[in-house]
């Protein structure tokens, strides 16, 4: 089975640019998870999903930070304006339904904003 | 709320001894509890879980971890390091919303 795909695996923009990661879960997974891992904050959760629905937005850092969930295999989250300190590794991540399920982490999006 | 605390940043090992990371975990709800292995350039993948139950899980690659409520901890242990064990360690505790910890790096040392 084809775990999470994430694209683009790389991806170097310059400041202002409007950057969109993307994510495929896992087929009949319907939670999905966006997280930011940096050297000085660590693995920190941006947000996630039930079954296609926002639950909890907290950790998106400020308005420029944006993410959708269009259907259960797609999801996007968009930087408009990037800023040099959202250089970071992205990650998606599913889960197979709410609760202390186990999370499957895609690559990762390594993003550097000039 | 809920917190993980990874004392050690670093744990330095010579190959095939054995090796001890430790974690600690703040839950005002009940506790469930992950450790999750990063290889570099990599995403997480999963050792082992603690959800209730025998308050010792073993998980995949040899690992094991034990429970431990009045201390609070979640400590995890393998009695024999590889050189492929090299890594980044994640404890994590949640339901679903889940808080890592700042990361052990293992290095394992020929």
């Amino acid at each position: 089975d084809a775990g999470v795909i994430q694209s683009p695996r790389h991806e170097v923009t310059e400041m202002g640019q409007e950057v969109t990661l993307r994510c495929k879960p896992i087929s009949g997974h319907n939670s999905l998870f966006w997280y930011r891992q940096t050297m000085m904050r660590g693995l920190e959760l941006l947000i996630y999903f039930n079954n296609n629905v926002p639950i909890d937005d907290s950790g998106m850092p400020e308005d420029r930070f944006s993410a959708k969930m269009p259907n259960a295999s797609f999801s996007t989250l968009k930087i408009q304006p990037s800023e040099p300190r959202d250089s970071a590794v992205y990650f998606c991540a599913s889960s197979l339904s709410r609760g202390p399920e186990t999370q499957y982490f895609g690559p990762g999006t390594r993003l550097l904003v000039l | 709320a809920q917190s993980v605390t990874q004392l050690d940043s670093q744990v330095p090992v010579f190959e095939e001894a054995p090796v001890e990371l430790r974690c600690n975990y703040s839950s005002s709800v009940s506790v469930y509890l992950f450790w999750y292995v990063q290889y570099p350039n990599q995403g997480l993948q999963l050792l082992l879980k603690y959800l209730s139950g025998s308050t010792l899980v073993k998980g995949i690659n040899g690992f094991e971890a034990e429970f431990n409520k009045s201390q609070t901890s979640f400590h995890l242990r393998k009695p024999s390091v590889h050189i492929s064990d090299t890594a980044e360690y994640f404890c994590a505790v949640g339901y679903q919303k889940v808080t890592f910890g700042t990361g052990t790096k293992l290095q394992v040392i020929p």
